[in-house]
Order: structure tokens, then C-alpha cells, then sequence
């Protein structure tokens, strides 16, 4: 079956310090893959599609110079935290959609990011 | 704007029960419906898709239905067992949307009691 990494699995930082998530589909190409946000008690958020080859495109209210996304090949996009600050605490999930036409996407384990 | 809700929002059943968990959309206008399950502090796992053009769609001891006029799914568990527990989610893609992205319910927490 289809899978996707993510690393680190967790990862705690000072305030002002950036972080960066890695997303892998492991076994299909993923042209687009999504990056999730999730809060306590709360489902998860969309923050932005990365696009291969292309800029990420930004969900209302997310801003793109915070949240660095790169999707360097067909297979890994990141998403670096710049100057994380405690309300950049959550849990980040990517997606990846494979290429070959299938419309399910499959998730990454997630990301837990504690800002001190 | 689409919202999704899902009702409830907590449930505990003892093992052995039939549930049904609801999700509700407000806006019809759909591509399709997916039901998720998370487990604590991890991923999503897809559990069923349903197209907008379906009614309902089936997988073991799950069930999910879709009435897309009425903006509603619901998923229905058979014979739950304890390590059905975990949050379920639903999310629906617009229409419209160029990149198929997914607007995800509040979400139902499971605990099905041993």
C-alpha cells in the first residue's frame, strides 16, 4: 500500500529558532502534496497544497513567509517553521495524492512541535 | 463556505454494539466524502470514499452512506470492538477545487468499552 513519512515524528525547539519537516511518499510519486495543522481538540486545518515544480499555494489566514514549503522532487516536499514562536505549537500532518490517478490521498504520521 | 460538523462529538459504547456516527456538510456541492479514523497523537487512516454520484459504500463491519441533497453521511459500525476506538473524521472535497484538498469535520471521539 501506499505510504507516506514524515520526520521528525516530534520535535521541540526554543522560540525563534526554525524547523523544518520533511514529507515522503515512499512508494508512488506525488506531484501534490497538502500540509495539515492540528490543534489540540480540534480536526485538522489545511494550511497549504505544494505543488512540484511550483509555488505552494496558501490557505486564507497562513502566512507563506512563516510557513516555508519546498516540494523539492516527486517524492519529499518540507515545511520549515521560520522563527517558530509557542503558538506555532501543534501537530502537522502532510498528505500526498499519488500521480497515477487515484483521488484518496494517504497521511503522513504527523509531526508533534513543542515551542518553549 | 463549506463546513463540515460531526455529532457527537464523544461516544463510548460497550463492545458488541452497532453505532452510527453523523457528519454533516453545508454545502452540496461536492466532489466526494471520505471517512477517516486517527488514533491518538497519529496520522489519518482512510477508512471509505464515497463519490458524489454514490450512496453508499462498504468495507468488514463499516458502512458509510451519503445523501449529498441533504448534506449528511453517516457511518455505521458493526459488532464494535475495542480497538475500533479512536477519533473519527470525515471530510469532504468541493467542488470547483483544482487540487482535490480535503475540509475535514470536528471529528467523533470512539470508545468502545471491553
Amino acid at each position: 500500500g501506499a505510504v507516506v513519512s514524515q520526520h521528525p515524528s516530534w520535535v521541540i525547539c526554543k522560540s525563534g529558532t526554525s524547523v523544518k519537516i520533511e514529507c515522503r511518499s515512499l512508494d508512488f510519486q506525488a506531484t501534490t502534496m497538502f500540509w495539515y495543522r492540528q490543534f489540540p481538540k480540534q480536526s485538522l486545518m489545511l494550511m497549504a497544497t505544494s505543488n512540484e515544480g511550483s509555488k505552494a499555494t496558501y490557505e486564507q489566514g497562513v502566512e507563506k513567509d512563516k510557513f516555508l514549503i519546498n516540494h523539492a522532487s516527486l517524492t519529499l516536499s518540507t515545511l520549515t517553521v521560520t522563527s517558530a514562536h509557542p503558538e506555532d505549537s501543534s501537530f502537522y500532518i502532510c498528505s500526498a495524492r499519488p500521480d497515477r490517478g487515484q483521488e484518496t490521498q494517504y497521511f503522513g504520521p504527523g509531526t508533534r512541535l513543542l515551542v518553549l | 463556505k463549506q463546513e463540515v460538523t460531526q455529532i457527537p462529538a464523544a461516544l463510548s459504547v460497550p463492545e458488541g454494539e452497532n453505532l452510527v456516527l453523523n457528519c454533516s456538510f453545508t454545502d452540496s456541492a461536492i466532489y466526494n466524502l471520505q471517512w477517516f479514523r486517527q488514533d491518538p497523537g497519529k496520522g489519518l487512516t482512510s477508512l471509505l470514499l464515497i463519490q458524489s454520484s454514490q450512496r453508499e459504500q462498504t468495507s468488514g463491519r463499516l458502512n458509510a452512506s451519503l445523501d449529498k441533497s441533504s448534506g449528511r453521511s453517516t457511518l455505521y459500525i458493526a459488532a464494535s470492538q475495542p480497538g475500533d476506538s479512536a477519533t473519527y473524521l470525515c471530510a469532504v472535497v468541493p467542488l470547483g477545487g483544482a487540487t482535490n484538498k480535503l475540509i475535514f469535520g470536528t471529528g467523533t471521539l470512539l470508545a468502545v468499552q471491553p
